[in-house]
């Protein structure tokens, strides 16, 4: 069974740090690997999706690495703002139609100004 | 552009009571699926639908029915509330291996 893991769990730091986030996956047999972000009482909002073909992706200030060979992905946040603070998650699936996505139980991340 | 919609935002039930999720999405995607969140539990697959007239179960079925009818409507059905059905319901959709939720429905079973 895939097991996803995201370390740290919790994350606080001052406004303007570049940051990493970490997610592992046991089954290195995935497709694609997907990041999102969840405010509080909120949906989780797709913030970057890695397909298999690539490894890494870039949206703004965020950008998502994926080395499937050693189970890992990191998202890096630069030049954090307070407007960052949420959960941030991870999750894998194997690209079929069929396939369930396995999430991460995410790492809640606070910057504080 | 609405993408997925999910109702009622908030709901309280009694044990034994029966209610149904709404979830609709306007992006013409095939598949689409609930899941619940669960403090310390993560987000488990409940059921999924992968086009109209088709669904599958998923990590956490139990007490829980699905149709899928047309494209853009896919309702979770609650039989017989329990109290560890309450949690937070949300509904995806999916294009292309990449994922959209909807705000989700909380759900409280006394």
């Amino acid at each position: 069974k895939q097991e996803v893991t995201q370390i740290p769990a919790a994350l606080s730091v001052p406004e303007g740090e570049n940051l990493v986030l970490n997610c592992s996956f046991t089954d290195s047999a995935i497709y694609n690997l997907q990041w999102f972000r969840q405010d509080p009482g909120k949906g989780l909002t797709s913030l970057l999706l890695i397909q298999s073909s690539q490894r890494e992706q870039t949206s703004g200030r965020l950008n998502a690495s994926l080395d499937k060979s050693s189970g890992r992905s990191t998202l890096y946040i630069a030049a954090s703002q307070p407007g960052d603070s949420a959960t941030y998650l991870c999750a894998v699936d194997r690209g079929s139609t069929l396939g369930r996505l396995y999430f991460g139980r995410g790492t809640q991340l606070t910057v504080w100004p | 552009n609405a993408g997925v919609t999910q109702t009622p935002k908030f709901q309280v039930l009694k044990t034994g009571q029966s209610m149904t999720l709404q979830c609709a999405q306007d992006m013409n995607h095939e598949y689409m699926s609930w899941y619940r969140q669960d403090p310390g539990m993560g987000l488990r697959l409940i059921h999924y639908s992968v086009g109209a007239g088709i669904t599958d179960q998923g990590e956490v079925p139990n007490g829980y029915n699905v149709s899928r009818s047309t494209t853009e409507d896919f309702p979770l059905r609650l039989l017989s509330a329990a109290p560890s059905q309450t949690s937070v319901y949300f509904c995806a959709s999916k294009s292309r291996g990449e994922l959209f939720f909807g705000e989700g429905s909380r759900l409280t079973v006394l």
